[in-house]
């Protein structure tokens, strides 16, 4: 079973909202992504959990804040979000970082009013 | 860092033509090169991939080809159906992160 689940599937907010998304997979993977996708465009890196350890993108602003409450859980929570950030929001996960086959989930579709 | 580029970003082929996509990378360090598929509306699917100590893998009508010479791989599917018409991104990874081409999106006309 090489399955992530994303929920939920389509979210719509206000930029003063609060809200999660969540990710969850049952792989036994120690490594697990956020991503996020605009149209047209390649999934861009935003957070690496390996062995429950955070790797941060510099550049994702603070707006966008992981969490990884265990190996096989990911949330990710969003605050005071920006019409720019509607996107895709694409969860991935691997055995480890790097040079194994990350496994992608579905997606959060994200529109920030 | 790695830089991957890809090409075409569009394609267009008859039902049963073959397609091609290539991608070059920068990183001689990379040694692992997955492609995915992307249909609408969905997350990006696995499906071939190849490791830096093999030059061709083949799973039915797709198959993909490494040059580590050169830095170049490509993706081939022969046989195209219309079920194949979806985005098509290749990566590398050097066991820090995987880099992502631009994308092809390939319609198969019936």
């Amino acid at each position: 079973d090489t399955e992530v689940t994303q929920t939920p599937k389509h979210l719509v907010m206000g930029m003063t909202n609060k809200k999660s998304l969540k990710c969850e997979q049952h792989m036994g993977h120690r490594a697990m992504y956020w991503y996020k996708q605009k149209a047209k465009k390649p999934p861009e890196l935003m957070f690496v959990y390996s062995y429950e350890k955070l790797s941060i993108n510099e550049s994702v602003p603070s707006r966008f804040s992981p969490e990884c409450p265990n190996s096989s859980l990911l949330n990710l929570h969003l605050h005071a979000l920006q019409p720019e950030d509607s996107a895709l929001y694409l969860c991935a996960s691997s055995q480890e970082e790097g040079r194994d086959t990350q496994y992608f989930g579905p997606g959060t579709r994200l529109t920030v009013l | 860092g790695e830089n991957v580029e890809q090409h075409p970003s569009t394609l267009s082929v008859q039902e049963g033509d073959s397609a091609v996509i290539k991608c070059t990378y920068s990183d001689s360090a990379s040694n692992y090169f997955p492609w995915y598929k992307q249909e609408l509306g969905k997350g990006p699917q696995l499906i071939i991939d190849i490791r830096s100590n093999v030059g061709e893998k083949k799973d039915q009508r797709i198959a993909v080809t490494l040059n580590k010479t050169a830095k170049h791989f490509s993706l081939h599917i022969t046989e195209t159906q219309p079920e194949d018409s979806a985005v098509y991104f290749c990566a590398a990874s050097n066991e820090d992160q995987f880099y992502f081409g631009t994308g092809t999106s390939l319609t198969v006309i019936p």
